[in-house]
């Protein structure tokens, strides 16, 4: 089975910082990696899929890249809404699903 | 606009079951597989089960295998999750997601539920 290991797993930032996360999978996964947001008490929020595509709707601050075994989700400039929880996941088919351990953006 | 609404959750005692529905609108539900993902008390995600388009293929994380059935009616457009022989550990917030295919292998969970809260104590 894939693993996916996120780092760090805290981070302190401030407004305007820009923000880098990273996940590991633990086997090649192309770019078949997604990013979401959750915010507490709230469902994830999907925020880039195929590693890189942004989805709808999402600012353009957020932005993905990477592909095999190394992936990165950036946030150009963190705004007061962006402190959250961020999660990787891989999804290789309808029925192969692993979430990597989150990463938490918190206020410095 | 898609919805995903769960209920069912509530306070069970180990060893007893509960049931959980997702009613989903704002879509073609029989072209989905639908998910159910659960988050314990200030934990992370973990996948929990998936059930195909038509109900034809369920597979189960090892840690309710055995315990947890997952279902769907697809002239309701509802899912719904059986989980008999409940423990401790399965205490959670149980969210259903619509997987999204965009092609080859790429996909996402690009709607979720609010999600219900499962407590199991005695």
């Amino acid at each position: 089975d894939i693993q996916l290991t996120q780092s760090p797993s805290f981070l302190s930032a401030s407004v305007g910082d820009r923000v880098t996360i990273t996940c590991r999978a633990s086997l090649g996964v192309s770019s078949s990696l997604v990013w979401y947001q959750q915010k507490p008490g709230k469902a994830p929020k999907l925020l880039i899929y195929a590693a890189s595509t942004l989805q709808s709707g999402v600012p353009s601050r957020f932005s993905g890249s990477g592909s095999g075994t190394a992936f990165t989700l950036t946030i150009s400039s963190l705004q007061p809404e962006d402190f959250a929880t961020y999660y990787c996941q891989h999804l290789n088919s309808y029925r192969e699903v692993t979430f990597g351990g989150g990463t938490t953006v918190e206020n410095k | 606009q898609v919805q995903l609404v769960e209920s069912g959750g509530g306070v069970a005692q180990p060893g007893r079951s509960l049931r959980l529905s997702c009613a989903a609108s704002g879509f073609i539900f029989s072209s989905y597989a639908m998910h159910w993902v659960r988050q314990a008390p200030g934990k992370g995600l973990e996948w929990v089960a998936v059930i195909s388009y038509d109900g034809s293929n369920v597979y189960y994380a090892d840690s309710v295998k055995g315990r947890f059935t997952i279902s769907r009616d697809n002239s309701k457009s509802t899912l719904d999750l059986q989980m008999n022989s409940l423990k401790p550990e399965d205490t959670a917030v149980y969210y259903c997601a619509r997987i999204h295919h965009y092609g080859s292998a790429i996909y996402s969970f690009d709607y979720w539920g609010q999600g219900t809260l499962v407590t199991v104590s005695s």
